[in-house]
């Protein structure tokens, strides 16, 4: 049930875009896109509800295609803040959240 | 101020010892996780409660055991420790409707 991420790390200069893949084998209810730094526990950044809806704050945006099964992040004018491990979370209809593989994101000045 | 506390930080242990990694929320969420997660690597789901006399296993096989007495609190148990057990131990609550989860900052488990 584990969703697949792709690319697996990704290193950007400052002000370059970047966008984080996830994919599923199951049908979809919800993504969720979390970031984790180093050393601390993953922070919530946004979740989408239903096919077609697209969410974003900051330069941080996100799409989720239900019926591909699939959420696209996107990283807009990236910033050394943003660097960290980016996670999906999918939830397939058992309440339940089951992480992705992990985009390790690395923005240099 | 509302968040969810995980206590120890860290916590280094001999072979089968009996440890209790606690975890506790003010948020008064029904919803809490255990998450397994080893450095660098993805999280996985061993536990889940969805309120108070309610625990599940979750799809990673895990020795351990819960417990969901209060609502606000959901500790681990691992009766005898062993080296495989080493790993970093996640406690989150929330996701109901259109909010993400909320995690503890972690205990970091090494059993030599």
């Amino acid at each position: 049930q584990q969703p697949v991420q792709s690319p697996q790390a990704v290193i950007l200069r400052e002000g370059e875009d970047a966008v984080i893949n996830c994919s599923s084998s199951k049908a979809l209810y919800s993504v969720h896109w979390y970031r984790q730094k180093h050393g601390e526990a993953p922070v919530f950044l946004m979740i989408l509800l239903k096919g077609g809806e697209q969410k974003g704050h900051d330069k941080i945006s996100a799409s989720f295609n239900e019926k591909k099964q699939q959420s696209s992040l996107y990283l807009t004018a990236s910033q050394l803040s943003y660097s960290g491990t980016y996670f999906c979370g999918t939830e397939a209809g058992a309440n339940n959240l089951f992480f992705g593989t992990g985009t390790r994101l690395t923005v240099i000045p | 101020e509302a968040d969810i506390y995980q206590t120890p930080r860290y916590l280094v242990i001999g072979t089968g010892k009996k440890i209790t990694l606690e975890c506790s929320q003010t948020m008064g969420h029904d919803k809490m996780y255990w998450y397994q997660q080893d450095p660098g690597m993805e999280l996985h789901l061993i536990h889940y409660s969805y309120g108070v006399n309610s625990t599940e296993k979750g799809d990673l096989s895990s020795e351990s055991t819960v417990s969901r007495i209060r609502t606000e609190h959901f500790p681990l148990t691992l009766e005898s420790a062993r080296p495989s057990h080493t790993s970093q131990y996640l406690c989150a609550s929330g996701g109901q409707g259109a909010s993400g989860y909320t995690f503890g900052s972690g205990t970091r488990l090494t059993v030599v």
